[in-house]
């Protein structure tokens, strides 16, 4: 049974860097058939593609244009959890944020979601 | 970027009866076409992936089908659990998108 399990604060305050962790069970962040993504959902944006990593061989990583300047994933094997950082965030950054496990595209199993606040 | 575009915004549909649910694609998407259901609280489920293939777990009273450009999530009887909202997405290409929703509520 795959479960993803976030962590990471609620409240940023602008322009500093928004880190939230996602640890998995079930699964394993090198799996070669999965990819592990993260997902961020408001009412002005509706459910966006933040970005995601993987591992096939060597790490991969791969960003949304709309973030890709401002965002890093990081895996993390000896504790198997991904992570998000966020940069430079502002209040259009407030959203709910979701790890996702990627199988081919889909999105299979979900976090169960952090609200991130950007407010001073 | 694909545009994924659901219709209605919101459906009204009495216990028991049929739901149907609409999903365009601004291009083809093939059938990488992928449905979930949200409840308020709570994360996306998937339900549907491949255009048609369920996930593990879903009823069968949840069926898809379309490829292309055009979708379609069919609810065959509504059931009290089902009433939420239902977002459709396509992994076709980069980047991944998904529709606005579509809200079912109780008639």
């Amino acid at each position: 049974q795959v479960q993803l399990q976030q962590s990471g604060p609620g409240l940023v305050k602008p322009s500093q860097t928004l880190s939230l962790t996602c640890g998995i069970s079930g699964d394993s962040v090198s799996s070669i058939s999965a990819a592990w993504s993260w997902i961020r959902q408001s009412p002005s944006r509706g459910l966006e593609w933040l970005g995601r990593t993987y591992y096939r061989s060597k790490w991969y990583s791969e960003y949304a244009v709309s973030v890709k300047t401002r965002i890093t994933l990081n895996p993390d094997t000896s504790k198997n959890q991904f992570s998000l950082q966020l940069t430079s965030v502002t209040p259009e950054d407030t959203a709910v944020y979701y790890c996702a496990r990627d199988i081919r595209g889909h999105f299979d199993h979900w976090g169960q979601g952090t609200l991130v606040t950007v407010s001073s | 970027e694909i545009v994924m575009t659901q219709s209605p915004a919101t459906l009204s549909v009495s216990p028991g009866e049929r739901a149907t649910l609409s999903c365009r694609a601004s291009q083809s998407v093939s059938s990488n076409l992928a449905w979930y259901q949200q409840k308020p609280g709570q994360a996306p489920r998937l339900l549907i992936y491949g255009a048609s293939t369920r996930a593990t777990g879903i009823p069968a009273r949840f069926s898809g089908s379309g490829s292309g450009t055009q979708f379609t999530l069919t609810i065959s009887s509504l059931q009290s659990e089902d009433f939420a909202v239902y977002f459709c997405q396509q992994y076709n290409n980069w980047p991944r998108t998904f529709g606005q929703g579509t809200k079912v509520e109780i008639k």
